[in-house]
């Protein structure tokens, strides 16, 4: 079954850095973009960055542009999110989604359970 | 694009109806997703293309709307429905906007 397992979330001092990786089993991982979601705790829902299945497309939201990177590795089906400069406001829930079957636009069937990123002194 | 939902909180007793709304700021067609989510939970996908019922999803949970305003309905409502529910355009590639959420008790 399709399983998507986030790690690399701890407690970082602002500005330092940190690198998220998405572990995706039970589908053809190079065939799907994969996204990146986050929510502040007790917040809503915030999209944060989109790669292509190819990786030839990366977007991000205007409040990380710059200062995140989002890559894949589809040898070992994973996606990994690098973030430097980080700020108490991206203290959140990091979750990698991907779009149902397969296409450029939809809804997300799959979601990791998350990653906490706390940014703090 | 924003999303906007309203209520922010709706109280129904069990059995009864749900109506959640959620405006687009401007026009997403048909690109719009709905997702539930409990505490401590990743969100579920109940509605994609504003009103295609998610693999999975009980028949109660329907969607509507087009263009800037979509209704996610849920027909009967039942203890297990209590969450909040998100909105979500994919129309304006490649960012997507959520909505702030509606949450929904039982009362």
């Amino acid at each position: 079954q399709v399983q998507l397992v986030e790690f690399g979330g701890g407690v970082v001092q602002p500005g330092r850095s940190l690198r998220l990786s998405c572990a995706a089993s039970g589908f053809t991982f190079s065939s799907y973009a994969m996204h990146w979601v986050r929510q502040a705790p007790g917040k809503g829902l915030e999209w944060v960055a989109v790669m292509s299945y190819d990786g030839s497309k990366k977007y991000y939201a205007d409040s990380v542009k710059g200062r995140f990177t989002i890559s894949r590795d589809d040898s070992k089906n994973t996606l990994f999110l690098q973030m430097n400069s980080l700020r108490p406001e991206d203290t959140a829930v990091y979750s990698c989604a991907r779009v149902g079957g397969g296409r450029v636009r939809g809804g997300y069937d799959y979601w990791g359970q998350g990653t906490l990123v706390t940014v703090s002194s | 694009i924003v999303m906007t939902q309203s209520p922010a909180t709706l109280s129904v007793s069990p059995g009864e109806r749900a109506t959640l709304s959620c405006r687009a700021s401007q026009s997403v067609s048909s690109n719009l997703a709905w997702y539930q989510q409990k505490p401590g939970q990743a969100p579920r996908l109940l509605i994609s293309d504003a009103s295609t019922r998610a693999t999975g999803i009980p028949y109660r949970f329907s969607g509507s709307g087009s263009g800037t305003e979509f209704t996610l309905t849920i027909s009967s409502l039942q203890s297990e429905d209590s969450a909040v529910y998100y909105c979500q355009q994919y129309n304006n590639w490649p960012t997507w906007t959520f909505g702030q959420g509606t949450k929904v008790e039982i009362k």
